[in-house]
């Protein structure tokens, strides 16, 4: 129901920049999160957007990540900016439950997509 | 902020129960009801397995259960299925708007 989208490689020091697509499911009432996995690593929040547009980062990823939102056509977004190669990783999105503003968990997440820093 | 801490690996035989920890810090694990796991088999994304320490979505089977004390976060496999060899992953809120993962666990099925 989450499908992750965007170039596989970016050059270092430019922007990446996915997309996720939501179906079977209306964006309202959840937020919607980013998580990364370098290779044979484990797992780092990059952040999550609600449906109105309101957003949350991961402090140490917050002055490079933007997250966006398009309710009208199932879509929210990542960008991040000035990329090195240590920002290789596989990307995903996931419905993000959090209510109170206390994180409850991911479910489901996308399939995930690669993507490569490198000139 | 510091990731959780989770051992490296883990194995059991078939049939039998292991223990996963996922150890934090009073800030996180230890104010929070709201741990979360997730296994991941190779080449897959993550599924949530466990929410609010203890609580499985429809679907999951009862082998799998989760307890907290304190710092320290518990997944527990009990009955070990060959299907059951896969990476486990922890989460906790750590504050309002903030959260952390474990390093992640390779559970072997000898």
């Amino acid at each position: 129901r989450l499908q992750e989208s965007g170039p596989g490689l970016v050059r270092p020091s430019e922007t990446l920049s996915l997309t996720c697509t939501v179906s079977g499911d209306s964006m309202k009432t959840y937020y919607w999160g980013w998580i990364r996995q370098p290779p044979g690593k484990g797992l780092e929040w990059l952040g999550y957007v609600y449906y109105y547009g309101s957003t949350h980062y991961n402090p140490s990823l917050k002055s490079r990540v933007t997250l966006s939102i398009d309710t009208s056509i199932n879509q929210f977004s990542l960008k991040l900016k000035s990329v090195t190669a240590a920002d290789t990783a596989m990307y995903y999105c996931a419905r993000t439950g959090i209510w109170g503003g206390y994180f409850y968990w991911f479910d489901p997440w996308g399939p995930g997509t690669l993507v490569t820093v490198s000139s | 902020q510091s990731a959780l801490t989770q051992p490296p690996s883990a194995s059991g035989s078939p049939g039998q129960s292991v223990t996963i920890s996922c150890t934090g810090t009073p800030s996180d694990v230890g104010a929070s009801n709201y741990v979360s796991w997730y296994q991941q088999h190779p080449g897959k994304a993550p599924k949530l397995i466990i929410s609010e320490v203890n609580k499985r979505p429809s679907g999951v089977p009862d082998r799998f259960s989760g307890s907290k004390s304190g710092n320290t976060a518990s997944l527990t496999v009990s009955g070990l299925q060959a299907e059951d060899e896969a990476d486990y992953h922890c989460a906790s809120s750590a504050g309002s708007n903030n959260l952390l993962f474990g390093g992640g666990t390779t559970l072997t099925v000898l």
